[in-house]
């Protein structure tokens, strides 16, 4: 079955402890991007990749960091994190970069900054 | 800058009823339009497109079209039903800014039976 997997799925967690959040497509799709959605703000793009070794910064990426090393991997990594970073989170890929292509999200992952 | 402005919810209509949800843009350039839904615990997922002006995108029974003039994208269906019950999200993608996308706040929908 064609899908976007994170992990995890819920996480509750402190101030300063670094984190991690997988994400893992089986689609063979070059675009991968991560969002965090907030009430009242909708979908907000944090980073994005065009393919492997190619990422690049969205609406909001401070605080995050990303990397792709292989093609169906894009972790989001919070090296600090805060408070204001409580949000849930969608990764998401499609076949490219063109503006045509549908977005396939994930089931979310919500995180909790204590 | 480039935008996507969707009417506020919540919005409750009765099972049966006529559904419109108003979505406009601001985009330079010819962007793609979309709408997505949002189940209760789910990830967004596809419910129409158009990549161009006067397309018109359809799926279950909902539809929306392109209307360049008005720079709008509205979402309608004839009947709704309970099942309809989730949030939706216009969205416009733009080529010259490398697939970047755009959403609008979202609309949560309720439908009484």
């Amino acid at each position: 079955e064609a899908q976007v997997t994170q992990n995890p799925r819920y996480l509750i967690t402190v101030t300063g402890k670094k984190l991690t959040v997988t994400c893992s497509q089986n689609m063979n799709h070059e675009y991968m991007s991560w969002y965090r959605q907030d009430p009242g703000l909708g979908l907000r793009q944090i980073y994005y990749s065009m393919n492997v070794e190619v990422t690049d910064k969205g609406d909001v990426p401070e605080g995050y960091k990303v990397s792709r090393k292989e093609k169906r991997n894009f972790p989001l990594i919070l090296e600090s994190p805060s408070p204001n970073q409580t949000s849930l989170y969608f990764c998401a890929s499609s076949l490219d970069w063109t503006s045509n292509q549908p977005q396939h999200f994930g089931d979310g992952t919500r995180l909790s900054i204590l | 800058g480039d935008s996507v402005t969707q009417m506020e919810g919540p919005v409750t209509l009765s099972e049966e009823a006529f559904l419109t949800i108003n979505c406009t843009y601001t985009a330079t350039g010819y962007p793609s339009l979309f709408w997505y839904v949002q189940y209760p615990g789910e990830g967004l997922q596809l419910l129409l497109k158009a990549t161009k002006a006067d397309d018109k995108g359809s799926n279950k029974g909902f539809e929306a079209t392109y209307r360049k003039e008005t720079t709008s994208f509205h979402l309608e269906k004839g009947s709704v039903q309970v099942s309809d019950s989730a949030v939706y999200f216009c969205a416009l993608s733009l080529y010259s800014s490398a697939s970047k996308i755009i959403f609008g706040s979202g609309t949560r929908l309720s439908i009484r039976p």
